[in-house]
């Protein structure tokens, strides 16, 4: 199964609070996990990556937590600011016969009031 | 910072015309995507491009989609004869080589089959 489910669609959070967004799949090839972050009439721009023989990542208010097990992961903004309102997606890569690509997320529309 | 440069940016076209979407990827990089998002839904993978050849392709990439890479800088997607449902946000992106390099991916070009 090529998926990454991703929840929720949608999400409102005030600022200083925490954003949480979250992600599962089933494949057991994929092995790296990015999370895009998207502005209205851009492209997805990498925020924060993780492989999966880490549980965690942090880097700023950002940090990627996986559970290899559960075959999840989830990323947490901290003390989330206005700015920060945009589309998040989770993704994984998957190489097959040598080949690579990017899977998404249906992502989540983050909105952040002041 | 070095970027993926899409032209153009809007793009409207009859039904049954052939469209040309170009890009112009970062230089060093070895790898190229093709990705859509219809809008309000997930980005979705369409095609990659290795050494001058397809590497691999969706279902969503039939024959009326066509890619090349010209000249060395240039990366085109062509297709032959558009349909409504082809209306959509194409992406395209690059990458060096290796695992957990991210992506790159340019603003898009917004097409709109009327």
């Amino acid at each position: 199964q090529q998926q990454v489910k991703q929840s929720p669609q949608s999400l409102i959070v005030q600022k200083g609070g925490i954003s949480i967004i979250n992600c599962a799949y089933e494949n057991t090839a994929f092995d790296y996990f990015p999370w895009y972050q998207q502005f209205p009439g851009k492209g997805p721009a990498l925020l924060i990556a993780i492989r999966p023989d880490v549980s965690e990542k942090k880097e700023g208010r950002f940090t990627i937590s996986f559970n290899k097990s559960a075959k999840q992961f989830s990323l947490h903004i901290m003390d989330s600011q206005p700015g920060d309102s945009a589309t998040y997606f989770c993704a994984a890569t998957v190489t097959q016969g040598g080949s690579e690509k990017l899977v998404f997320g249906k992502g989540t529309k983050l909105t952040v009031n002041p | 910072e070095p970027e993926v440069t899409q032209t153009p940016s809007h793009q409207v076209t009859q039904m049954g015309q052939e469209v040309i979407l170009h890009c112009v990827p970062i230089s060093n990089h070895l790898y190229f995507y093709w990705y859509r998002q219809i809008l309000g839904q997930k980005v979705e993978f369409l095609v990659s491009f290795y050494n001058n050849e397809i590497s691999e392709k969706s279902e969503i990439f039939d024959d009326q989609f066509s890619v090349e890479r010209p000249d060395g800088s240039n990366f085109t997607l062509k297709i032959r004869s558009t349909k409504l449902e082809d209306s959509a946000m194409y992406f395209c992106a690059s990458r060096y080589r290796g695992l957990g390099v991210g992506y790159t991916f340019g603003s898009g070009t917004r097409l709109t089959v009327v």
